[in-house]
C-alpha cells in the first residue's frame, strides 16, 4: 500500500512569516499534486509535478518534487490569512491504476 | 466551464436508512472518482469509474456501491446507514488515466 505522509500535521503562524509543508513517501510516484481545502469545500488543484527536481513557482507559492520522485514539498512566503487551509499532497502511481494516493494533510492557520 | 456538481450539499439521515448522492463531472471527463473525508482518516478512496465501468474500488464494505451513467454523471448509494458514515463525501472528475482531479465542493452526510 502506497502512503503519503504529510508534515506538520498543523501549523499557526503570524501573517507575513515563511513556511515549508512536507509530504513523504517510501514509494515513487508518476506525478504529485498539491491541493488546498477550505472548510466545508472541496479540494482545489494548485500544481502538477511530473518530473524529479522540478520546481514550480505560483506567485508565492514554491513546490518541489524530489529527485527521487519519493517526496514534495510546498513552500509559502510571506503568509496571508488568505493562505488558511488545509493543504493535500497526492500522487499517482507507476503501476496504471487510476486512483490517486492521498497524504492526510497539513491544516495551516495564518493569523492576521 | 461548469465546474463539478454534487447535490445534495448536506443530508441528515437515520441510521439504518440509505441514501443516493449525486455527481456531475466536467463536461467532457469521463472518469469520476468518489472519496470519503473524515477528520481522523483524511481523503479515503471509494472507488473509480471510467465509461459506466467501475475500475477501482477501496476497501469499503460492500454496503458502499456506485455507477456511472452513459452521460458520465456518478452516483454512489450507501445502505443500511451507520454512525460512522458521518463525512463529506467528494467526487473529483478527470481526464482518465492518472490526469489530475477536479473536485466537487462535497456532500456533507450525518447520520443520526
Amino acid at each position: 500500500t502506497q502512503l503519503l505522509e504529510q508534515s506538520p500535521q498543523f501549523l499557526s503562524i503570524q501573517e507575513g512569516e515563511n513556511l515549508t509543508v512536507y509530504c513523504n513517501s517510501s514509494s515513487v510516484f508518476s506525478s504529485l499534486q498539491w491541493y488546498r481545502q477550505e472548510p466545508g469545500e472541496g479540494p482545489v488543484l494548485l500544481v502538477t509535478v511530473v518530473t524529479g527536481g522540478e520546481v514550480k513557482k505560483l506567485k508565492r507559492l514554491t513546490f518541489q518534487f524530489g529527485d527521487a520522485r519519493k517526496d514534495s514539498s510546498l513552500h509559502i512566503t510571506a503568509a496571508q490569512t488568505g493562505d488558511t487551509g488545509l493543504y493535500l499532497c497526492a500522487g499517482s502511481n507507476q503501476g496504471g491504476s487510476e486512483k490517486l494516493v492521498f497524504g492526510k494533510g497539513t491544516k495551516l492557520t495564518v493569523n492576521p | 466551464k461548469a465546474g463539478v456538481t454534487q447535490t445534495p450539499r448536506y443530508l441528515i439521515k437515520t441510521r439504518g436508512q440509505q441514501v443516493t448522492l449525486s455527481c456531475s463531472p466536467i463536461s467532457g471527463h469521463r472518469s469520476v472518482s468518489w472519496y470519503q473525508q473524515t477528520p481522523g482518516q483524511g481523503l479515503q478512496f471509494l472507488f473509480e469509474y471510467f465509461s459506466e465501468t467501475q475500475r477501482n474500488k477501496g476497501n469499503f464494505p460492500g454496503r458502499f456501491s456506485g455507477r456511472q451513467f452513459s452521460n458520465s454523471r456518478s452516483e454512489m448509494n450507501v445502505s443500511t446507514l451507520e454512525l460512522g458514515d458521518s463525512a463529506l463525501y467528494l467526487c473529483a472528475s478527470g481526464l482518465g488515466r492518472n490526469t489530475e482531479a477536479f473536485f466537487g465542493q462535497g456532500t456533507r452526510l450525518t447520520v443520526v
